[in-house]
């Protein structure tokens, strides 16, 4: 069964702090593994898909990559608007219409 | 502005009534979904579909049913609501595979 796991559930940053989100995962044949925010409300908004170890993506203050065994959302000197929930999730299989397995999320506040 | 419109926003059911959450979609995408998030899961699938006329069942589709007649909409179902349904709704679409680019803003549900 896949399973996406991530840490930290919560985490407090001043602005300009930069840290790291993890997102470990255990898939069988990983096919994508997929970025998203959720602001409070509002719906999943996409950021980054990641197909193979070592590939990078960056937008702006974040930048994912990805290893064998997990992702992680590097957010560089972040501010007040970075605000939200960070969901990762990974496909696995064969094709494009392989299911999604979400993790949890990581709520992440910046304080000015 | 282009993108996956859901309603209603909030709903509040009784137990045993039944009613249809609407999605629609303007950007001509073939893959829709729905999603269901609650308190300390990940976003799980209840329905998909692959273009019109063409359905299937997610990780949790009991208690749902879903169709679609075009390529815009693709409505979801409760038949007999139960307390356990209460959730967050969420209404997806891309234009190739089962991985999410758009979702709408959600569908607050209570089932008392």
């Amino acid at each position: 069964e896949d399973q996406v796991t991530q840490s930290p559930e919560a985490l407090r940053l001043q602005e300009g702090e930069s840290s790291s989100l993890n997102c470990s995962y255990t898939v069988s044949g990983l096919r994508g593994l997929f970025w998203y925010r959720q602001d409070p409300g509002k719906g999943p908004e996409f950021l980054f898909t990641l197909y193979s170890a070592g590939e990078e993506k960056e937008k702006e203050r974040l930048k994912a990559t990805l290893t064998k065994k997990e992702s992680f959302l590097h957010i560089t000197a972040p501010k007040p608007e970075d605000s939200a929930t960070y969901l990762c999730a990974v496909q696995a299989g064969e094709t494009s219409g392989s299911r999604l397995t979400f993790g949890e999320g990581t709520q992440l506040t910046v304080n000015p | 502005n282009a993108g996956v419109t859901q309603t209603p926003k909030f709903q509040v059911l009784k137990t045993g009534q039944s009613m249809t959450l609407q999605c629609a979609q303007d950007m001509n995408h073939e893959y829709m979904s729905w999603y269901r998030q609650d308190p300390g899961m990940g976003l799980r699938l209840i329905h998909y579909s692959v273009g019109a006329g063409i359905t299937d069942q997610g990780e949790v589709p009991n208690g749902y049913n879903v169709s679609r007649s075009t390529t815009e909409d693709f409505p979801l179902r409760l038949l007999s609501a139960a307390p356990s349904q209460t959730s967050v709704y969420f209404c997806a679409s891309s234009r190739s595979g089962l991985q999410p680019q758009h979702f709408g803003d959600g569908t607050r549900l209570s089932i008392l």
